[in-house]
């Protein structure tokens, strides 16, 4: 069976700083990763996604994710943050086959000060 | 479009009653899913379904019965509530075509076990 390890529960971060949410995990057949956020009160909405090609990954709001084979992570990175960002954020794996079921990490608070 | 919608958003009930929540989707995704969120535990499946009258256990059912009679509808009951079900319950869904595997989530319950 597959796990995700998110490292840190949480990160407090300067406005326009940079961030680096950590993600591992762990799995014996090819994976695809996502990256989950959750804004208070909110349901998760995906950021960004890896199922093939390109190691690296963007979404539109300017986080990037790379995939990592040999070291089995999938780290999430802005290079400057904004307040509106201050949400809780799921990383997720699923296998191939596994009819779309999900595990997720126990979460990351990002939380962005003035 | 309405997307996906959970029912009741807020709930409150005593030990040993049964309760049912509501989850439905407009877009006829053949897969459905819930969680609960726990704080320290991220999310994790309770039950899934790839299509009408087809359902599955997922890491933690126990307590937990689901039905899919209809594609749009995956209401979850709590037969007999414990406190330890006291939790945030989402539902997602997730279309068959391709290899996303993206998943679409609700708003969520906050459901509260006296």
């Amino acid at each position: 069976a597959q796990s995700v390890t998110q490292l840190d529960s949480q990160v407090p971060v300067f406005e326009e700083a940079p961030v680096e949410l950590r993600c591992n995990y762990s799995s014996s057949v090819s994976v695809y990763l996502f990256w989950y956020v959750q804004y208070p009160n909110q349901g998760l909405q995906l950021l960004l996604k890896y199922l093939s090609g390109s190691t690296l990954v963007e979404s539109i709001n300017g986080f990037e994710a790379e995939f990592n084979k040999s070291q089995t992570s999938f780290h999430l990175r802005k290079p400057s943050v904004h307040i509106s960002d201050t949400a809780e954020y799921f990383c997720a794996v699923s296998v191939s086959g596994s009819a779309r079921q999900l595990t997720f990490g126990s979460g990351t608070q990002l939380t962005v000060l003035p | 479009d309405a997307g996906i919608t959970q029912s009741p958003r807020y709930k409150i009930t005593e030990t040993g009653r049964q309760v049912t929540l509501m989850c439905h989707q407009t877009w006829s995704h053949s897969y459905m899913f819930w969680y609960r969120q726990d704080l320290g535990h991220g999310l994790r499946l309770i039950y899934y379904s790839a299509a009408a009258d087809i359902t599955d256990k997922g890491e933690v059912p126990d307590g937990y019965v689901v039905s899919r009679s209809k594609t749009e509808n995956f209401p979850l009951t709590l037969e007999s509530a414990t406190r330890s079900q006291t939790s945030v319950y989402f539902c997602a869904s997730s279309p068959t075509s391709g290899r996303t595997d993206t998943q679409y989530f609700g708003p969520g319950t906050r459901l509260t076990v006296l």
